[in-house]
């Protein structure tokens, strides 16, 4: 099955500057790479996805990169906001069979936005 | 914009109590999915539902637990004898499509809380 490694687990930066959350996955067939955005108490909300047929996808002050030969995407946030602030997962699906998608979660990674 | 829906927002119960978690997911929608999170942990893929049948479970979802679709529009999750461990928040997801098109929608949760 699929695994997902996401780094960091924290990360505090200032208003202003940028974060950048990486991730890793082990299913070379995985096709599909949404990020979530949840916070406190909320469900988790897409925020970004790419798809396998680009390496960067972006929307204002959010981008995501795919490197498919080395399995690994990343966000970027840019002129981060204290609105920024909450806990960030990658995810990765798992074919199943002809019956859907199967999303595998990173760890998370809470994000501080220092004003 | 339609959403999944999920009650009760919040349950507590005793240990070896039965538990129902009601789900209505969106209306078009065929692909269905419990996902949970240990409070401060990752979002943890429990079972997928397609046409009427279990697609894919995790090693999470042993016998205690089942899925139904009982009519055209409710999804639930039954925990027949809960345990301590069960304490969680539970997310339903629906989509409409598989593969890379197939964006999880996901309701705004279910906390079970079992003392």
């Amino acid at each position: 099955g699929e695994n997902v490694e996401q780094h960091p687990s924290t990360l505090s930066v200032q208003e202003g500057d940028s974060a950048v959350i990486k991730c890793t996955y082990s299913d070379s067939a995985s096709n599909y790479f949404p990020w979530y955005k949840q916070e406190l108490g909320k469900r988790p909300q897409l925020i970004i996805d790419i798809r396998s047929n680009v390496g960067e996808k972006k929307d204002q002050r959010i981008a995501v990169t795919l490197n498919k030969t080395a399995k690994h995407f990343s966000l970027h946030i840019t002129e981060t906001q204290p609105e920024d602030s909450a806990v960030y997962f990658c995810a990765a699906p798992s074919m199943i069979k002809a019956a859907g998608n199967k999303l595998t979660f990173g760890g998370g990674t809470r994000v501080l936005v220092k004003p | 914009e339609p959403e999944v829906t999920q009650t009760p927002s919040h349950q507590v119960t005793q240990m070896g109590q039965e538990v129902i978690l009601r789900c209505v997911p969106i209306s078009n929608h065929l692909y269905f999915y419990w996902y949970r999170q240990i409070l401060g942990q990752k979002v943890e893929f429990l079972v997928s539902f397609y046409n009427n049948e279990i697609s894919e479970k995790s090693e999470i979802f042993d016998d205690q637990f089942s899925v139904e679709r009982p009519d055209g529009s409710n999804f639930t999750l039954k925990i027949r004898s809960t345990k301590l461990e069960d304490s969680a928040m539970y997310f339903c997801a629906s989509s409409a499509l598989m593969g890379a098109d197939g964006e999880l929608f996901f309701g705004e949760g279910s906390r079970l809380t079992v003392l």
